[in-house]
């Protein structure tokens, strides 16, 4: 079945420590999206990449950057986790311009901060 | 900028109907979508609306109206497994969407 796969689903890392979180997908779908989703909190938008065009918002930190090798592969890196970095981390594709209304999210990576 | 409302829990019985609420404040509106997400799942889309009027989905409908700023999610024959969280988003020009607070939806045998 065509998915969104993030792995590892649960990370723990140190205060400071720089973690990569990863997304793949089978469904070939030219956009991807990194969200941030804290308890009880709607899901945030990071970044995104349409193909290999970079979308960074606005209010996204420094500390967080991503890299999209190629069309199934996109990459979370945080380069010095604090403990308000602690969230759910959602990769999220969709299929084409103008058809971000739709989008399939992978499980999640939850992060842990210690 | 962009901003949703909706409300922050309902409840309901199951068997029943329920609605969840959603406006919006947005520039270059293209769309309204709705998703639905588990606790500690993935949301999934549910539906979306670039036009005015009803669409139906199954047990699930969703409404908008572009003149009000306003959309609703209409869940009918309500089951224990719909309990969740339901998010309104709003898309613009570019490729993103915007979601609200969400609307955790409490379910009562």
């Amino acid at each position: 079945d065509a998915m969104v796969i993030q792995n590892p689903r649960y990370q723990v890392t140190q205060f400071g420590k720089p973690v990569t979180l990863s997304c793949s997908q089978t469904l070939n779908h030219n956009v991807m999206y990194w969200y941030q989703q804290k308890s009880s909190q709607a899901p945030k938008l990071l970044f995104h990449y349409y193909d290999k065009d970079f979308n960074n918002e606005a209010d996204t930190p420094d500390n967080f950057q991503s890299r999209r090798p190629n069309t199934s592969f996109c990459f979370l890196d945080i380069r010095s986790p604090g403990l308000g970095d602690a969230a759910m981390y959602l990769c999220a594709t969709s299929r084409d311009v103008g058809l971000a209304y739709e989008q399939y999210f992978g499980p999640g990576t939850r992060l842990t901060v210690t | 900028g962009q901003s949703l409302e909706q409300p922050s829990e309902v409840t309901a019985v199951e068997g029943a109907i329920v609605q969840i609420n959603c406006t919006y404040q947005t520039s270059g509106f293209y769309g309204l979508s709705w998703y639905q997400q588990h606790d500690g799942g993935a949301p999934t889309f549910l539906s979306y609306n670039a036009l005015d009027g009803l669409e139906e989905t199954g047990r699930f409908s969703s409404f908008l109206s572009r003149s009000d700023s306003y959309g609703y999610l209409l869940l009918q024959e309500l089951q224990m497994k719909d309990s969740a969280s339901y998010f309104c988003a709003v898309g613009g020009r570019d490729d993103k969407i915007i979601f609200g607070k969400g609307t955790r939806l409490h379910i009562l045998p």
